[in-house]
């Protein structure tokens, strides 16, 4: 079973903020992919990362895979209230999502 | 496209009884998932068709649970003797895999059933 671990787990902060979200494996993968899901909803890709060391940026959201291909960031600039979800990493065939990070923002 | 859709929304049974889900994926896509999600958590994989093969099944997945695909279009996925541990979000999903191989697999989520087993 390859193993994905979010860190942190919950995370509360003002508009505004910058954060930073973690997606580790001991396991390499060939892919690995980023969801965002709202409470009664299904999850929704935001996007896929293949190359190691590769960043991919979507609008005020930023994406990198590990050199390593066994971890990956998302980093969130000038937070809104509309970033409020579960963000979820999914790794290898996809049949494993990570543990997921509940990120609340705050007006 | 109407994208991936769930039928029913919501579910609420009691223990014992027999429940059944409908998934409808994408037109075009050839591989269809289900995964379980409880409260907080990620979804936990149940099984995946390509076409209408049922390929991989997780341990997650006892005799009560069973997930058909007929004709490689819409799936459904019966839970027998539903017990109150298998209360949860039931999610479907599908992708359109490329014969190549490419590992770049992007699925498409529909809104879940949620179950409730009093």
């Amino acid at each position: 079973t390859q193993l994905l671990e979010q860190s942190p787990q919950f995370l509360s902060i003002q508009e505004g903020e910058n954060l930073t979200v973690y997606c580790n494996s001991s396991s390499v993968f060939s892919s690995l992919q980023w969801y965002r899901q709202e409470p009664g909803e299904g999850p929704v890709l935001l996007v896929t990362v293949v190359t190691g060391g590769e960043v991919k940026k979507l609008k005020r959201l930023t994406f990198q895979f590990g050199d390593a291909r066994k971890d990956s960031s998302l980093h969130i600039t000038a937070a809104q209230p509309g970033d409020t979800g579960l963000y979820l990493c999914a790794g290898g065939n996809q049949f494993y999502f990570g543990t997921g990070t509940s990120l609340t923002v705050i007006p | 496209d109407t994208g991936v859709s769930q039928d029913p929304r919501h579910k609420i049974t009691k223990r014992g009884q027999n429940v059944t889900f409908r998934c409808d994926p994408i037109s075009e896509h050839n591989r269809l998932y289900w995964y379980r999600q409880t409260l907080g958590q990620g979804p936990e994989f149940l099984t995946y068709f390509q076409n209408e093969a049922q390929l991989e099944k997780s341990r997650l997945l006892s005799d009560r649970f069973s997930a058909e695909r007929p004709k490689g279009s819409f799936s459904t996925l019966e839970i027998q003797r539903t017990e109150q541990g298998d209360s949860a979000m039931y999610l479907c999903a599908s992708s359109l895999v490329w014969t190549s191989g490419s590992s770049a697999y992007e699925q498409y989520f529909g809104p879940g059933t949620r179950l409730t087993v009093t």
